[in-house]
């Protein structure tokens, strides 16, 4: 079956400090990519998305590709805020479903420090 | 108001109680998902209603039974639950298409319920 796997955690950082979460994932066809982002006490947000490979989704400064050939799409972030601390998930939906079906990562929590 | 919303954020039940959790979404959309956020483990998808529809039960133990009156409310009935259900429950809608092939819709989270079983 479809499966995401996300580098293990805690990740701690200084403000400022460049940001890699790696993710790689396994499913048949042709997935759309998420990274979600949960902030303390909340729900999940969707913080970027790539839906084909070579894809870069984008926000708030984040960043992830679309790797077909890796089975990747890692996080990368160039410059940290202590309000990134969060936990971080990457997820995908199989291509071909009639509705959005999530299969996430175990999430990673980022720690970031002033 | 507006996105999606749960009710209530906390419960605390025994394990003999009957209790229901509520998730009302304000964003038009016609699926709606119930997923199980326990620590250290990745979130599980438990149920999904599609234009009304059951349309996936991940094995779910009868102790968890969902409800889907319309496509803006979801509900959560729990009974006789045990200690290791304790978790947080998250809501979530998409907007997906009606046809057997669609393009993927992002999903809209709730704040979720805490829930603890004594």
């Amino acid at each position: 079956g479809d499966s995401v796997t996300q580098m293990e955690g805690p990740v701690t950082l200084s403000e400022e400090a460049f940001l890699t979460i790696n993710c790689t994932y396994t499913a048949t066809g042709y997935p759309s990519l998420f990274w979600y982002v949960q902030y303390p006490g909340e729900g999940l947000q969707l913080l970027l998305k790539a839906t084909k490979a070579d894809d870069k989704g984008s926000n708030k400064g984040f960043e992830a590709t679309y790797r077909k050939e890796t089975t990747s799409f890692h996080l990368e972030k160039g410059s940290v805020q202590v309000s990134d601390s969060a936990v971080y998930f990457c997820a995908l939906t199989p291509g071909g479903t009639s509705y959005g079906k999530l299969t996430f990562g175990q999430g990673t929590i980022l720690t970031v420090h002033p | 108001e507006t996105g999606v919303t749960q009710t209530p954020r906390h419960l605390v039940m025994g394990m003999t109680n009957k209790k229901s959790l509520k998730c009302e979404q304000h964003l038009g959309h016609n699926a709606m998902y119930w997923y199980k956020q326990s620590a250290k483990k990745p979130l599980e998808l438990m149920f999904v209603y599609n234009f009304k529809e059951q349309t996936e039960n991940n094995s779910v133990p009868s102790r968890f039974s969902p409800e889907c009156p319309n496509s803006s409310h979801l509900f959560l009935h729990l009974h006789t639950l045990q200690p290791e259900d304790s978790a947080l429950y998250l809501c979530a809608s998409s907007q997906v298409s009606s046809g057997t092939l669609s393009s993927p819709y992002e999903q809209y989270f709730g704040p979720g319920t805490r829930l603890t079983v004594t």
